[in-house]
Protein backbone atom coordinates (compact mmCIF):
# COMPACT_ATOMS: atom_id res chain seq x y z
CA UNK A 1 0.00 0.00 0.00
CA UNK A 2 1.90 3.02 -1.40
CA UNK A 3 1.15 5.94 1.45
CA UNK A 4 2.95 8.45 -0.82
CA UNK A 5 1.63 8.20 -4.36
CA UNK A 6 2.95 10.30 -7.21
CA UNK A 7 0.62 9.00 -9.98
CA UNK A 8 2.34 10.83 -13.20
CA UNK A 9 5.68 8.79 -14.62
CA UNK A 10 6.80 11.17 -16.52
CA UNK A 11 6.40 15.04 -17.73
CA UNK A 12 7.41 16.72 -20.39
CA UNK A 13 7.10 20.67 -20.51
CA UNK A 14 8.89 24.01 -23.10
CA UNK A 15 11.98 25.80 -21.49
CA UNK A 16 10.78 28.72 -19.29
CA UNK A 17 7.28 27.46 -18.91
CA UNK A 18 5.76 26.16 -15.56
CA UNK A 19 6.69 22.53 -14.26
CA UNK A 20 4.19 21.41 -12.14
CA UNK A 21 4.63 18.01 -10.34
CA UNK A 22 2.05 16.14 -8.11
CA UNK A 23 2.01 14.13 -5.29
CA UNK A 24 -0.86 13.13 -3.27
CA UNK A 25 -0.61 11.14 0.62
CA UNK A 26 -2.78 8.70 2.89
CA UNK A 27 -1.47 8.82 6.00
CA UNK A 28 -2.32 12.09 7.83
CA UNK A 29 0.52 11.63 10.25
CA UNK A 30 3.16 12.81 8.17
CA UNK A 31 4.42 16.05 9.49
CA UNK A 32 7.16 16.86 6.91
CA UNK A 33 7.23 17.06 3.19
CA UNK A 34 10.50 16.78 0.49
CA UNK A 35 11.27 17.17 -2.66
CA UNK A 36 14.14 15.39 -3.90
CA UNK A 37 15.78 15.88 -7.44
CA UNK A 38 17.91 12.77 -8.81
CA UNK A 39 20.04 12.52 -11.84
CA UNK A 40 21.04 9.55 -13.30
CA UNK A 41 23.87 7.77 -11.67
CA UNK A 42 23.95 9.95 -8.64
CA UNK A 43 22.24 10.02 -5.41
CA UNK A 44 18.82 12.31 -4.52
CA UNK A 45 19.50 15.70 -4.16
CA UNK A 46 17.11 18.24 -1.49
CA UNK A 47 15.28 20.47 -3.22
CA UNK A 48 12.98 22.15 -0.95
CA UNK A 49 10.76 20.97 2.32
CA UNK A 50 7.49 22.29 3.41
CA UNK A 51 6.09 21.82 7.12
CA UNK A 52 2.46 20.40 7.49
CA UNK A 53 1.61 23.31 9.27
CA UNK A 54 2.31 25.81 6.39
CA UNK A 55 0.50 25.71 3.30
CA UNK A 56 3.45 27.34 0.77
CA UNK A 57 7.17 27.21 0.97
CA UNK A 58 9.08 29.14 -1.54
CA UNK A 59 12.81 29.12 -2.59
CA UNK A 60 14.11 31.02 -5.57
CA UNK A 61 12.37 29.14 -9.30
CA UNK A 62 11.07 26.36 -6.84
CA UNK A 63 7.70 26.46 -4.26
CA UNK A 64 5.74 23.64 -2.93
CA UNK A 65 2.06 23.94 -2.02
CA UNK A 66 0.74 21.80 0.68
CA UNK A 67 -3.17 21.11 0.63
CA UNK A 68 -3.74 18.90 3.90
CA UNK A 69 -7.44 18.88 3.06
CA UNK A 70 -6.69 17.10 0.03
CA UNK A 71 -3.44 15.28 1.19
CA UNK A 72 -2.03 16.63 -2.00
CA UNK A 73 1.11 18.53 -2.20
CA UNK A 74 3.05 20.30 -5.41
CA UNK A 75 6.10 21.40 -6.74
CA UNK A 76 6.27 24.12 -9.05
CA UNK A 77 9.14 25.05 -11.28
CA UNK A 78 9.20 28.93 -13.03
CA UNK A 79 10.69 29.08 -15.55
CA UNK A 80 11.94 25.29 -16.64
CA UNK A 81 15.10 25.34 -17.51
CA UNK A 82 16.80 22.18 -19.30
CA UNK A 83 19.27 21.33 -16.46
CA UNK A 84 16.01 20.64 -14.38
CA UNK A 85 15.27 17.80 -16.62
CA UNK A 86 15.70 14.86 -14.09
CA UNK A 87 13.40 12.53 -11.68
CA UNK A 88 11.90 14.27 -8.60
CA UNK A 89 10.44 12.65 -5.79
CA UNK A 90 8.18 13.40 -2.98
CA UNK A 91 9.32 12.43 0.36
CA UNK A 92 6.95 12.70 3.53
CA UNK A 93 8.22 11.89 7.31
CA UNK A 94 6.24 10.41 9.97
CA UNK A 95 5.44 13.03 13.29
CA UNK A 96 7.46 12.03 15.63
CA UNK A 97 9.92 9.55 13.73
CA UNK A 98 13.64 9.53 14.00
CA UNK A 99 13.19 11.38 9.76
CA UNK A 100 13.09 8.15 7.89
CA UNK A 101 11.73 9.24 4.80
CA UNK A 102 8.56 7.59 2.69
CA UNK A 103 9.14 8.53 -0.85
CA UNK A 104 6.89 8.26 -3.82
CA UNK A 105 8.07 6.57 -6.89
CA UNK A 106 9.21 9.55 -8.52
CA UNK A 107 8.31 11.83 -11.71
CA UNK A 108 10.85 12.27 -14.73
CA UNK A 109 10.46 15.83 -15.69
CA UNK A 110 12.19 16.44 -19.02
CA UNK A 111 12.51 20.00 -20.23
CA UNK A 112 12.94 20.86 -23.74
CA UNK A 113 14.41 23.67 -25.39
CA UNK B 1 34.32 17.39 -1.69
CA UNK B 2 32.54 17.02 2.18
CA UNK B 3 29.41 15.15 0.88
CA UNK B 4 28.40 11.89 1.56
CA UNK B 5 30.62 9.38 0.19
CA UNK B 6 30.26 6.02 -0.98
CA UNK B 7 32.03 2.40 -1.67
CA UNK B 8 32.21 0.64 -4.60
CA UNK B 9 29.68 2.54 -6.83
CA UNK B 10 29.31 -0.55 -8.55
CA UNK B 11 29.30 -4.39 -6.87
CA UNK B 12 28.59 -7.11 -9.05
CA UNK B 13 28.28 -10.89 -8.21
CA UNK B 14 27.19 -14.36 -7.94
CA UNK B 15 24.15 -15.32 -6.24
CA UNK B 16 25.01 -17.26 -2.91
CA UNK B 17 28.42 -14.37 -2.14
CA UNK B 18 28.37 -12.12 0.51
CA UNK B 19 29.23 -8.43 -0.32
CA UNK B 20 29.97 -5.47 1.83
CA UNK B 21 29.24 -1.61 1.30
CA UNK B 22 31.00 1.52 2.80
CA UNK B 23 29.09 4.93 3.61
CA UNK B 24 31.10 8.06 5.17
CA UNK B 25 29.07 10.47 6.46
CA UNK B 26 29.08 14.12 6.28
CA UNK B 27 31.33 14.47 9.23
CA UNK B 28 29.26 16.14 11.50
CA UNK B 29 26.57 14.59 10.89
CA UNK B 30 25.60 12.18 13.69
CA UNK B 31 22.51 10.19 12.37
CA UNK B 32 23.26 8.18 9.14
CA UNK B 33 20.35 6.15 7.05
CA UNK B 34 20.15 3.36 4.52
CA UNK B 35 17.56 3.10 2.06
CA UNK B 36 17.43 0.79 -1.15
CA UNK B 37 16.19 2.08 -4.62
CA UNK B 38 14.96 -0.93 -6.85
CA UNK B 39 13.82 0.10 -10.81
CA UNK B 40 11.03 2.37 -10.90
CA UNK B 41 10.66 2.59 -7.23
CA UNK B 42 11.69 5.17 -5.18
CA UNK B 43 14.09 4.52 -2.14
CA UNK B 44 12.74 2.37 0.51
CA UNK B 45 14.14 2.64 4.07
CA UNK B 46 16.09 0.11 5.26
CA UNK B 47 17.76 1.14 8.96
CA UNK B 48 19.08 3.89 10.73
CA UNK B 49 21.66 5.06 12.96
CA UNK B 50 22.43 7.89 15.54
CA UNK B 51 26.04 7.94 16.72
CA UNK B 52 26.61 4.19 16.86
CA UNK B 53 23.21 3.32 18.00
CA UNK B 54 21.17 0.73 15.14
CA UNK B 55 17.94 2.72 16.18
CA UNK B 56 15.37 1.47 13.89
CA UNK B 57 15.25 -1.40 11.20
CA UNK B 58 12.95 -1.98 8.73
CA UNK B 59 10.92 -5.22 7.52
CA UNK B 60 12.88 -5.10 4.48
CA UNK B 61 16.38 -5.93 6.17
CA UNK B 62 16.08 -9.70 6.26
CA UNK B 63 18.39 -11.42 8.70
CA UNK B 64 20.64 -11.59 5.87
CA UNK B 65 21.48 -7.96 6.27
CA UNK B 66 23.55 -6.50 9.05
CA UNK B 67 24.75 -2.76 9.10
CA UNK B 68 26.97 -1.74 11.62
CA UNK B 69 28.33 2.16 12.80
CA UNK B 70 31.24 0.86 15.21
CA UNK B 71 32.60 4.48 16.09
CA UNK B 72 29.52 6.84 14.86
CA UNK B 73 31.52 7.83 11.87
CA UNK B 74 31.46 5.51 9.05
CA UNK B 75 28.58 2.47 8.24
CA UNK B 76 29.19 -1.00 6.43
CA UNK B 77 25.67 -3.05 5.44
CA UNK B 78 26.87 -6.51 4.32
CA UNK B 79 24.39 -8.76 2.52
CA UNK B 80 24.70 -12.43 3.32
CA UNK B 81 24.09 -14.85 0.73
CA UNK B 82 22.99 -12.73 -2.05
CA UNK B 83 20.13 -13.38 -3.82
CA UNK B 84 19.10 -11.83 -7.29
CA UNK B 85 16.47 -9.95 -5.48
CA UNK B 86 19.13 -8.00 -3.65
CA UNK B 87 19.73 -5.95 -6.84
CA UNK B 88 19.32 -2.78 -6.41
CA UNK B 89 21.20 0.98 -5.85
CA UNK B 90 21.52 0.71 -2.27
CA UNK B 91 21.77 4.89 -1.13
CA UNK B 92 23.14 6.16 2.40
CA UNK B 93 22.44 9.50 3.73
CA UNK B 94 23.14 11.59 6.45
CA UNK B 95 21.83 14.21 8.83
CA UNK B 96 22.23 16.58 11.73
CA UNK B 97 19.98 16.28 14.94
CA UNK B 98 19.18 19.58 16.05
CA UNK B 99 16.49 20.37 18.55
CA UNK B 100 12.65 21.33 17.68
CA UNK B 101 13.76 21.50 13.84
CA UNK B 102 13.69 19.24 10.94
CA UNK B 103 17.32 18.85 8.69
CA UNK B 104 16.83 17.01 5.12
CA UNK B 105 18.83 14.29 4.57
CA UNK B 106 21.56 14.40 2.28
CA UNK B 107 22.27 11.57 0.29
CA UNK B 108 26.07 9.45 -0.97
CA UNK B 109 25.82 8.57 -4.63
CA UNK B 110 24.69 4.82 -4.24
CA UNK B 111 26.24 1.43 -4.56
CA UNK B 112 24.63 -0.30 -7.15
CA UNK B 113 24.67 -4.12 -7.18
CA UNK B 114 24.17 -6.83 -9.20
CA UNK B 115 23.70 -10.13 -8.24
CA UNK B 116 23.72 -12.78 -11.31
Amino acid sequence: DQQVKQNSPSLSVQEGRISILNCDYTNSMFDYFLWYKKYPAEGPTFLISISSIKDKNEDGRFTVFLNKSAKHLSLHIVPSQPGDSAVYFCAARYGGSQGNLIFGKGTKLSVKP
Amino acid sequence: DTGVSQNPRHKITKRGQNVTFRCDPISEHNRLYWYRQTLGQGPEFLTYFQNEAQLEKSRLLSDRFSAERPKGSFSTLEIQRTEQGDSAMYLCASTRRTPRSYNEQFFGPGTRLTVL
